[in-house]
């Protein structure tokens, strides 16, 4: 089956730490987006990417960081900078008609 | 610049009653649409779409949406509420280019009283 996952879908981490977020595509987009969700808040866009080898930063982008070395993975790196990283985090990639297809998401918990 | 509304942070209905999930965007240019549904420590799902189509859209579920240019709406219907469609609703809209990015709405949660 095509879709997107995400491991692990729960993250325990403490303060000060790196953390990477794993997210993988089989479904041959070019394009792939993170998001952080916290309630109320809807969803806010940290990164995408529209081709290998490039992203941009959303509009949540200060103390994260991620890379894109291949078309399927777009891994997500929380690092010790994210002054609130609690939060759910999701990973999405878009179709041909502008729609975007969602992991299960990962929920990560710093203490 | 484009933007979304979705009237009313949380709505409650009966089982069997309609569901009305309002949503207005601002766009120059003709939009694609879109609603999705989130249940709870999911992911997004993708409802229906409009892409310039036909302006009644049906998606899963029993959901469909009327792309309404007039009033700038997308409302998305359902004639009679299940239990099983508690969730979160979300809708979203975006343009062709637009860096594909989307821009969302924040989400109406949905309670369906017994």
């Amino acid at each position: 089956d095509g879709g997107i996952t995400q491991s692990p879908k729960y993250l325990f981490r403490k303060e000060g730490q790196n953390v990477t977020l794993s997210c993988e595509q089989n479904l041959n987009h070019d394009a792939m987006y993170w998001y952080r969700q916290d309630p109320g808040q809807g969803l806010r866009l940290i990164y995408y990417s529209q081709i290998v080898n490039d992203f941009q930063k959303g509009d949540i982008a200060e103390g994260y960081s991620v890379s894109r070395e291949k078309k399927e993975s777009f891994p997500l790196t929380v690092t010790s900078a994210q002054k609130n990283p609690t939060a759910f985090y999701l990973c999405a990639s878009m179709g041909s008609s502008y729609e975007q297809y969602f992991g299960p998401g990962t929920r990560l918990t710093v203490t | 610049a484009q933007s979304v509304t979705q009237l009313g942070s949380h709505v409650s209905v009966s089982e069997g009653a309609l569901v009305l999930l309002r949503c207005n965007y601002s766009s120059s240019v003709p939009p694609y649409l879109f609603w999705y549904v989130q249940y709870p420590n999911q992911g997004l799902q993708l409802l229906l779409k409009y892409t310039s189509a036909a302006t009644l859209v049906k998606g899963i579920n029993g959901f469909e949406a009327e792309f309404k240019k007039s009033e700038t709406s997308f409302h998305l219907t359902k004639p009679s509420a299940h239990m099983s469609d508690a969730a979160e609703y979300f809708c979203a809209v975006t343009r062709a280019g637009n860096n594909r990015k989307l821009i969302w709405g924040l989400g109406t949660s949905l309670a369906v009283n017994p």
